[in-house]
């Protein structure tokens, strides 16, 4: 596609339910990147992937979060047990190499728990 | 871990001021990126830089390695450069994620 997409754009969910987000890169690049931003803060790191595998997942709060790119483009980060503090705007990135390549972002999503 | 700081972390102008928005990391990078937020809009990429000076439109950037300092430089300034603008870091020695900064939240007032 021509630039990252995130969907959904926004998710309302209640307390102790599962969430998936999804983020679509552009076609090409290689390196895959989560962050998440609360409110009045810069984007904090959570996964990265190059290709299909999580080159670094230590951003990653604890083990109720996971990332998935099985086939090496579309991402999915997925929340079980939901809980209020994990209210955010969740942040896909993308570039051609890691590093320093231009970084591309999607609109985000923004997940309210309540 | 590199620690990104961002001065002013707000700034309020007036339309046609000049403006410059600074950024200091404590750790050697390979890049640094200035990134744009609108109200809830996503994130664009402003530049990306690992030396010199860039300029694209009235925006400029500008960037000393050895002092590990950035500036973000905005002429002729407009009410529709109000924005967040965020500083962010790659690593230098290893591959890997951006650190950010926590972003400047700049309004020109027209």
């Amino acid at each position: 596609g021509a630039g990252v997409s995130q969907t959904p754009s926004n998710k309302v969910t209640e307390k102790g339910k599962y969430v998936e987000l999804r983020c679509d890169p552009i076609s090409g690049h290689t390196a895959l990147y989560w962050y998440r931003q609360s409110l009045g803060q810069g984007p904090e790191f959570l996964i990265y992937f190059q290709g299909t595998g999580a080159a670094d997942d230590s951003g990653l709060p604890n083990d109720r979060f996971f990332a998935v790119r099985p086939e090496g483009s579309v991402s999915t980060l997925k929340i079980q047990r939901t809980e209020r503090g994990d209210s955010a705007v969740y942040l896909c990135a993308s570039s051609l190499r890691p590093g320093v390549t231009e970084a591309f972002f999607g609109q985000g999503t923004r997940l309210t728990v309540v | 871990k590199n620690e990104v700081e961002q001065s002013p972390q707000n700034l309020t102008a007036q339309e046609g001021e000049f403006i410059t928005i600074n950024c200091s990391y404590s750790v050697g990078i390979s890049a640094l990126h200035w990134l744009q937020q609108h109200p809830g809009g996503g994130i664009v990429s402003l530049f990306m830089l690992s030396s010199g000076k860039k300029k694209h439109g009235r925006l400029i950037a500008t960037i000393n390695i050895q002092e590990k300092h950035s500036s973000l430089h905005i002429t002729a300034s407009h009410p529709r450069d109000s924005a967040v603008y965020i500083c962010a870091v790659a690593p230098g020695s290893t591959v890997g994620e951006l650190t950010f900064g926590k972003g400047t939240h700049l309004i020109i007032q027209p």
